[in-house]
């Protein structure tokens, strides 16, 4: 069964320090991968993807995720928070069974001090 | 071209009571997905349906919840005698045939049952 951890409930960054969020995850087959935020009192907005390719994929607002097979890790960063980087953060997987359900890790509040 | 739309965006119900959340998804996406998402918690894969179809329900309570996605109008999520611990922000998310994992998620349905 696919699953996603995100180890950290919370991330305490400062202003214009580099942040990162964990993700590993557990499927069996080529992962979709993803990042999305949520903002108080709205849905997901997606950020950005990992399908096939270049290990390291560039995001929205300037995030990026590297992509790491051999330790099933998709970590998200950033160079420089912002404290509007502020948010919930879900990591997900999906797989293709005949179409494709997604499932979500539990979430990571991150709050950026300015 | 409108994103997801969910309504209502709140929904108070009493103990008992019928709750019906509506989602209409994205123009061309055939695909719709239900996650519930408790206080501080993250979201929970519920049930993945195509027109007419139920594909994958395994998230699905067995008893009170149903969904539908008519050929015509929007997916239904159905939950029957509410209680307290039904209430939750129930989210809405489509996709694309030729790109199923594109998810793009609709706002949310804040249901309080009281």
């Amino acid at each position: 069964a696919q699953s996603v951890a995100q180890p950290e409930d919370q991330v305490n960054v400062a202003e214009g320090n580099p942040l990162t969020v964990k993700c590993t995850y557990s499927v069996s087959g080529n992962p979709y991968l993803f990042w999305y935020v949520q903002y108080p009192n709205r849905g997901l907005q997606f950020l950005l993807k990992y399908i096939t390719g270049d290990n390291l994929v560039k995001g929205s607002y300037g995030f990026e995720a590297e992509f790491n097979k051999s330790q099933t890790s998709f970590h998200l960063k950033k160079p420089s928070a912002l404290v509007s980087d502020s948010a919930l953060y879900f990591c997900a997987v999906s797989l293709n069974t005949g179409g494709f359900k997604t499932i979500f890790g539990a979430g990571t509040r991150l709050f950026v001090k300015a | 071209n409108a994103g997801v739309m969910q309504n209502p965006r709140h929904l108070v119900r009493r103990r008992g009571q019928e709750a019906r959340l509506r989602c209409s998804p994205m123009k061309g996406h055939s695909h719709v997905y239900w996650y519930r998402q408790l206080p501080e918690e993250g979201l929970k894969f519920m049930v993945y349906l195509q027109k007419e179809n139920i594909i994958d329900e395994s998230g699905m309570p067995k008893e009170r919840f149903s969904a539908e996605f008519p050929k015509e109008g929007p997916s239904i999520l159905r939950i029957q005698q509410v209680v307290r611990g039904d209430s939750a922000a129930y989210f809405c998310a489509s996709s694309p045939p030729e790109e199923s994992w594109g998810y793009t998620f609709g706002s949310g349905t804040r249901l309080t049952v009281v």
